[in-house]
């Protein structure tokens, strides 16, 4: 069975500042990808940024970047410069390749991230 | 280029009767899953669906839920004899199926309330 955990119910940070929203995940599947979506009040499901699990490097996206420790089974969100717009609430998922075990999508309960000015 | 598309916005039903919530998927996509996210809550996946099958049905409710994903139109997410309980947003995605890792794109949603 897949899990996703979001310990972080909220989050707040000054704009301007870096925040690290975290998310750990289990899996018995040997390959799987890891995303990451932002939900604003407007309700709207909004992708940001994936990471495979093969891939080397962590994935960046703009101001986005996936912190991904395989070891740890660890997917942290970086969102660099926060900006007001970024007040949202942040959902990280995760499912299989190829769409085999893309059915067994697994989303986190969120974080709530309010950014002050 | 159209995104995913979901009718209608809301949805509003008394106790007893059925809900149809419609999914046109983005252009090119063959591949549509659809979540349910109660108030505070995350998404839980229900249902996935290729054209004309049901690959994975694992999350949907036994009973009264039902989806299809017809050759021609959109995928249809059938709830008869609602309940109270039943309220929620009802989210669907799309994704093209031909990538390693095919993220999904989310439709606006689709919040049923039931009196």
């Amino acid at each position: 069975a897949q899990k996703i955990t979001q310990t972080q119910p909220g989050m707040f940070v000054q704009e301007k500042e870096a925040v690290t929203l975290d998310c750990t995940y289990d899996t018995s599947d040997p390959s799987y990808g890891l995303f990451w979506y932002k939900q604003p009040s407007s309700g709207e499901m909004i992708f940001l940024i994936y990471q495979g699990s093969y891939d080397q490097q962590n994935a960046t996206e703009g101001r986005y970047s996936l912190n991904f420790q395989k070891a740890r089974k660890s997917a942290n969100l970086v969102i660099s410069a926060s900006q007001l717009g970024d007040s949202a609430m942040y959902f990280c998922a995760m499912w299989g390749a190829y769409n085999t075990n893309a059915g067994k999508s697994t989303f986190g309960d969120g974080t709530t991230l309010t950014v002050k000015p | 280029n159209a995104g995913v598309m979901q009718n209608p916005r809301h949805l509003v039903r008394r106790r007893g009767q059925e809900a149809r919530l419609r999914c046109s998927p983005m252009k090119g996509h063959s591949h549509v899953y659809w979540y349910r996210q109660l108030p505070e809550e995350g998404l839980k996946f229900m249902v996935y669906l290729q054209k004309e099958n049901i690959i994975d049905e694992s999350g949907m409710p036994k009973e009264r839920f039902s989806a299809e994903f017809p050759k021609e139109g959109p995928s249809i997410l059938r709830i008869q004899q609602v309940v109270r309980g039943d309220s929620a947003a009802y989210f669907c995605a799309s994704s093209p199926g031909d990538r390693v890792y095919n993220e999904q794109f989310f439709g606006p949603g689709t919040r049923l309330t039931v009196l």
